[in-house]
């Protein structure tokens, strides 16, 4: 059974970071394509970042390059989303899936909240 | 960027009968390899996403035949033959042929 784990979520103030990760199981984690799709309280859905399977491709939504960094341990079957510079505009639960367009699972998401 | 407009926003609709999300890119979605890049997307009350169609019309897996996907170019639909109560959440139409890939703003599916 796939199955994709999040962790790394909660409050942090404006400006600080947060790395979220995500680990997977149930496929071969290497043969995959990973993004990160996030969805703010109450709105829909916005793509925020994918990666190669061998981590040499790296593509973001322009509101998030140069803040956030996806990388990923393909020893270790996971997934990360280091964030800096964080915004209040960047709270959102952040969903980590499996694919590079074609998102085939997803995982329950953390919430990261940006308040003072 | 790719803009994707979903009509209607919401829908409420009788169990059992049809029902219909369009959805409109504002670039064509049919990639030169011959392949169109629109997905569709289903989130119920207090879940994660879930994949219903690919390119299109596949069908994934576990996806029941009363919900078909279709259209080309830059016009799409999902349709419901019969709704029932399990079709109850946000529709979400997707494209993934130019980055940053874009979502439609989402179809509330309700039940009468």
């Amino acid at each position: 059974e796939v199955q994709l784990v999040e962790s790394g979520g909660g409050l942090v103030q404006p400006g600080g970071s947060l790395r979220l990760s995500c680990a997977a199981s149930g496929f071969t984690f290497s043969n995959y394509w990973m993004s990160w799709v996030r969805q703010a309280p109450g709105k829909g859905l916005e793509w925020v970042a994918n990666i190669k399977e061998d981590g040499s491709e790296k593509y973001y939504v322009d509101s998030v390059k140069g803040r956030f960094t996806i990388s990923r341990d393909n020893a270790k079957n996971s997934l990360y989303l280091q964030m800096n510079s964080l915004r209040a505009e960047d709270t959102a639960m952040y969903y980590c899936a499996r694919g590079q367009s074609m998102f085939s699972y997803w995982g329950q998401g953390p919430l990261v909240t940006v308040s003072s | 960027e790719i803009v994707m407009t979903q009509t209607p926003l919401s829908l409420s609709v009788t169990p059992g009968q049809p029902a219909s999300i369009s959805c409109k890119s504002s670039q064509s979605l049919l990639h030169s390899e011959g392949k169109t890049y629109l997905y569709w997307y289903l989130q119920k009350p207090g879940q994660s996403p879930q994949l219903l169609f690919y390119e299109v019309s596949s069908r994934f897996s576990g996806v029941p035949d009363r919900l078909s996907g279709s259209g080309s170019g830059t016009d799409f639909t999902l349709k419901i033959s019969r709704v029932e109560a399990e079709d109850v959440g946000v529709y979400y139409c997707m494209q993934g042929i130019n980055l940053p890939w874009t979502f439609g703003q989402g179809t509330k599916v309700e039940i009468k």
